[in-house]
């Protein structure tokens, strides 16, 4: 069965700590792996699509990696404006699979 | 802004009774998607049409139904209401030739059963 389990749920992090937000999964045949941003009371906003094991795409503070079992989500020096929930997604056959999310807090 | 419309914003009803919840997506998309995000579940995947036709279902109850419109606008029809459809209900679209999973979502049409 295709999953993905997300951690943590939550990370209170201060105005410039780094940290890594994890996404595992399970899944026949991976056809992309894609990271989400949501704000409170808004719809998900597509960041990143990874293909394969090895591949990096960034976007200012946010860098999102790819292994054959997991992906990352680096955060560099984090601002206020960087507190959302990150949601992981596998492309399934039919549909993608989302993770429950990593809600992120970043306090000045 | 998505560019990804979707109406009521936020609805109360009663158990037992009906909705339907509308979206339009962007300009030229014909694909939309209808998910459901509750707080225990996540985001989970009711169902998806292209250009008027389903193109594959996800967990979407027998109570519930879609279609899509020849102008593309969608309609998600939720009927025999029970206190555990309570959710944000969103609403995406993706343009032809445009990676499946990048979609662009709305803003959500957030139901209260009561």
């Amino acid at each position: 069965e295709d999953q993905v389990t997300q951690s943590p749920e939550a990370l209170r992090l201060q105005e410039g700590e780094s940290s890594s937000l994890n996404c595992s999964y399970t899944v026949s045949g991976l056809r992309g792996l894609f990271w989400y941003r949501q704000d409170p009371g808004k719809g998900p906003e597509f960041l990143f699509t990874l293909y394969s094991a090895g591949e990096e795409k960034e976007k200012e503070r946010l860098k999102a990696t790819l292994t054959k079992k997991e992906s990352f989500l680096h955060i560099t020096a984090p601002k206020p404006e960087d507190s959302a929930t990150y949601l992981c997604a596998v492309q399934a056959p039919t549909a993608l699979i989302f993770g429950k999310g990593t809600t992120l807090s970043v306090s000045s | 802004d998505s560019g990804v419309t979707q109406t009521p914003k936020h609805l109360i009803t009663a158990t037992g009774q009906r909705v339907t919840l509308r979206c339009s997506p962007r300009s030229g998309d014909l694909s939309v998607y209808w998910y459901q995000q509750s707080l225990d579940q996540g985001l989970q995947f009711l169902i998806q049409y292209y250009n008027g036709e389903e193109r594959a279902k996800g967990n979407i109850l027998e109570r519930f139904s879609a279609q899509q419109f020849p102008d593309l606008h969608s309609e998600l029809n939720l009927s025999s209401l029970e206190l555990g459809d309570s959710a944000l209900y969103f609403c995406a679209s993706t343009p032809a030739g445009r990676v499946p999973g990048e979609l662009f979502f709305g803003e959500g049409s957030r139901l209260t059963v009561l």
